[in-house]
């Protein structure tokens, strides 16, 4: 069975940093691109990001609204995918999930953890 | 990028009744050279992660009851609920995969009438 699971948010205060984790089971990880995607309280889904597996020299890419201050890496040793925060905003605030992409799209999604971003 | 516009914002269906849903993107996801579309629907209940419903616009993922079906091409799609269930109560979401980055709709929140 499928399974990710993200810990490491909490609170944070504007300008500070996180790091998010996401575990992966189930599957051969090290053969998959993952992605972050983040959903603020209450909105919609943006994706945040992404990584490509080892096949395609791990490239990520990311959303133009984390651009240069958010990235992502993965230990394929240990079945984990992360995703480093820093210069949070307030808007930054939501919760992260972490999927498994195939073929396009997301096909497992772990249950998310919240990040806010307060004074 | 690509932009995604989902109507309407939410709609209310009787139990047993269809309930339709669209998806507009701001040009075409449509892959000429396999004539796939780069499209997939999400339906999110609260407090839990978004479930893949279908991609390719009109493939239905393993253990989807069929009463899920999406259609269109090119840049306009649906999704449509045939005969629509108290668990289907949800918020579902289309998103194009055609070219990066990844973009979702806004979410049509789908009730109980």
């Amino acid at each position: 069975e499928v399974q990710l699971v993200e810990s490491g948010g909490g609170l944070v205060q504007p300008g500070g940093s996180l790091r998010l984790s996401c575990a992966a089971s189930g599957f051969t990880f090290s053969d998959h691109y993952m992605d972050w995607v983040r959903q603020a309280p209450g909105k919609g889904l943006e994706w945040v990001g992404r990584s490509r597996n080892k096949a395609q020299n791990y490239i990520t890419e990311y959303a133009a609204s984390v651009k240069g201050r958010f990235t992502i890496s993965r230990d394929d040793s240990k079945n984990s995918l992360y995703l480093q925060m820093n210069s949070l905003k307030t808007e930054d605030t939501a919760m992260y999930y972490c999927a498994r992409w195939i073929e396009g799209r997301c096909d497992y999604w772990g249950q998310g953890t919240l990040v806010t971003v307060s004074s | 990028d690509i932009v995604m516009t989902q109507s309407p914002d939410s709609l209310a269906v009787s139990l047993g009744e269809r309930a339709t849903i669209n998806c507009m993107s701001s040009q075409s996801v449509l892959y000429s050279s396999n004539n796939k579309n780069y499209l997939a629907w999400y339906q999110q209940k609260p407090g839990q992660p978004p479930k893949l419903l279908i991609s390719w616009a009109s493939t239905r993922e393993s253990g989807v009851p069929d009463r899920f079906s999406g259609g269109g091409s090119g840049t306009d799609f649906t999704l449509t609920i045939s005969s629509l269930q108290a668990e289907d109560v949800a918020v579902y979401y289309c998103q194009q995969y055609y070219s990066p980055p990844l973009t979702f709709g806004g979410g049509t929140k789908v009730e109980l009438k």
